[in-house]
């Protein structure tokens, strides 16, 4: 079965600085998605950006970028200018290209913004 | 923007109740879910319902689960004799289309679960 792992329970970042948040997963698969999630508190899951396995190009949306490094199986997401509403928890999830339409999620990074 | 809700934010039971957990998915969605997380784990799939019926579910899914979409609008979760162990965050998901490339899940809020 497919894992992901989210190394850091809890970060913080000072507001207007750059933060990245690690994932790594493991699956014997070479076609599959990838996602990152964020959920306020007390708020709904937001997909906060997507990366297809198959694009070598890096995932943007705006102030939110990915380094997904296929081989090594690393999905991190940089948040640059962080502002205080990207507080919130963050998922990393992955899903198969093939196989159902489940999602495997990791535990989840706390980010706490500093003023 | 649309979105998915749950009812209620919070429900306390005693062991052994049963317990219905209530979702509204998105309203062209077509396709819908139930993930857990029990606290400090991971968030982990139940159940994906298409057509009125299953379409996948997990080892977690057992007879104790049931999924129904009652009404046309409505998506709910039954735990029929609840157990200690289901305390968790409970999300429902919904999404528009099967096709893999396309299936973008939207997430409920979720429903604390209490079993005391």
């Amino acid at each position: 079965a497919q894992t992901v792992t989210q190394s850091q329970p809890e970060m913080s970042v000072q507001e207007a600085e750059t933060v990245t948040l690690s994932c790594t997963y493991d699956t014997s698969e070479s076609d599959y998605y990838l996602f990152w999630y964020k959920q306020p508190p007390s708020r709904q899951m937001i997909l906060v950006i997507r990366q297809e396995a198959y694009k070598q190009q890096n995932a943007t949306e705006n102030r939110f970028s990915v380094n997904f490094q296929k081989a090594a199986k690393s999905f991190s997401l940089k948040i640059s200018d962080s502002q205080l509403g990207d507080a919130a928890m963050y998922f990393c999830a992955y899903r198969s290209a093939n196989t159902g339409n489940q999602f495997y999620f990791g535990t989840g990074t706390s980010l706490t913004v500093i003023p | 923007e649309p979105e998915v809700t749950q009812t209620p934010s919070h429900q306390v039971t005693q062991m052994g109740q049963e317990v219905i957990l209530r979702c509204v998915p998105i309203s062209n969605h077509l396709y819908f879910y139930w993930y857990r997380q029990i606290l400090g784990q991971k968030v982990e799939f139940l159940v994906s319902f298409y057509n009125n019926e299953i379409s996948e579910k997990s080892e977690i899914f057992d007879d104790q689960f049931s999924v129904e979409r009652p009404d046309g609008s409505n998506f709910t979760l039954k735990i029929r004799s609840t157990k200690l162990e289901d305390s968790a965050m409970y999300f429902c998901a919904s999404s528009e289309v099967k096709v893999l490339a396309k299936n973008i899940q939207y997430f409920g809020a979720g429903t604390r679960l209490s079993v005391l």
